[in-house]
């Protein structure tokens, strides 16, 4: 178990819709990596955030959102979804180190 | 120049052998280089890491060697067991989000 929380587990929802995905990051990292994995593209970063501010944005696209709160937690707004947005989403959390500790995912399926 | 290759996409090893992934890298900005290990439905698991300033680092059956001038990195898994049986990444950062290998499916054989 690595200390990093993602809730739902699952999601299935349709083409069009939004959805809003949750992490919880390791006690005391302030640091939020966002990634989505899919079959085609791999393992790949969309956003950064840190101690509440964007950090880095990577492969995100506009459709997509995210923010961390003040206790840390941060969430992934996903809208307009198309079917290729299907795929597993990671959220990641560091301290003040390059060490990044994966949470469980969430699987978001589009019909 | 943030790719990071990583070969074999997958390999099959007898219970007892030694396994080896190997990566590559083009962004000379990476200065952290680690190695994680997923099993079906879930997350990435950190399980060595390595920092360009040593060739080899050893954690138990895992081992990293490094090669600065190549800029290739790779894992051996040693006596690999059954338990091993997953997919690999490698993956480097320069101080941010990390740029992951396209994946290894291990599976050793009983």
């Amino acid at each position: 178990d690595s200390g990093v929380t993602q809730t739902p587990k699952h999601l299935i929802t349709a083409t069009g819709q939004r959805v809003t995905l949750r992490c919880s990051p390791r006690s005391g990292d302030l640091s939020v990596y966002w990634y989505q994995q899919s079959l085609d593209q791999g393992l790949q970063f969309l956003i950064q955030y840190y101690n509440g501010e964007e950090r880095a944005k990577g492969n995100i696209l506009e459709r997509f959102s995210a923010q961390q709160f003040p206790d840390l937690h941060s969430e992934l707004n996903l809208s307009s979804l198309e079917l290729g947005d299907s795929a597993l989403y990671f959220c990641a959390s560091s301290s003040e180190g390059n060490e990044q500790f994966f949470g469980p995912g969430t699987r978001l399926t589009v019909l | 120049q943030q790719q990071v290759k990583q070969s074999p996409q997958s390999l099959i090893v007898q219970k007892g052998g030694i396994s080896i992934i190997n990566c590559a890298y083009e962004n000379t900005a990476f200065d952290y280089f680690p190695w994680y290990q997923q099993f079906p439905g879930k997350g990435p698991a950190l399980l060595i890491a390595i920092r360009p300033d040593v060739s080899e680092k050893k954690e138990g059956r895992f081992t990293i060697s490094f090669n600065k001038s190549a800029k290739q990195f790779s894992l051996h898994i040693m006596d690999s067991q059954p338990g091993d049986s997953a997919t690999y990444f490698c993956a480097a950062t320069g101080r941010r989000a990390l740029t992951f290998g396209s994946g290894t499916r291990l599976q050793v054989q009983p």
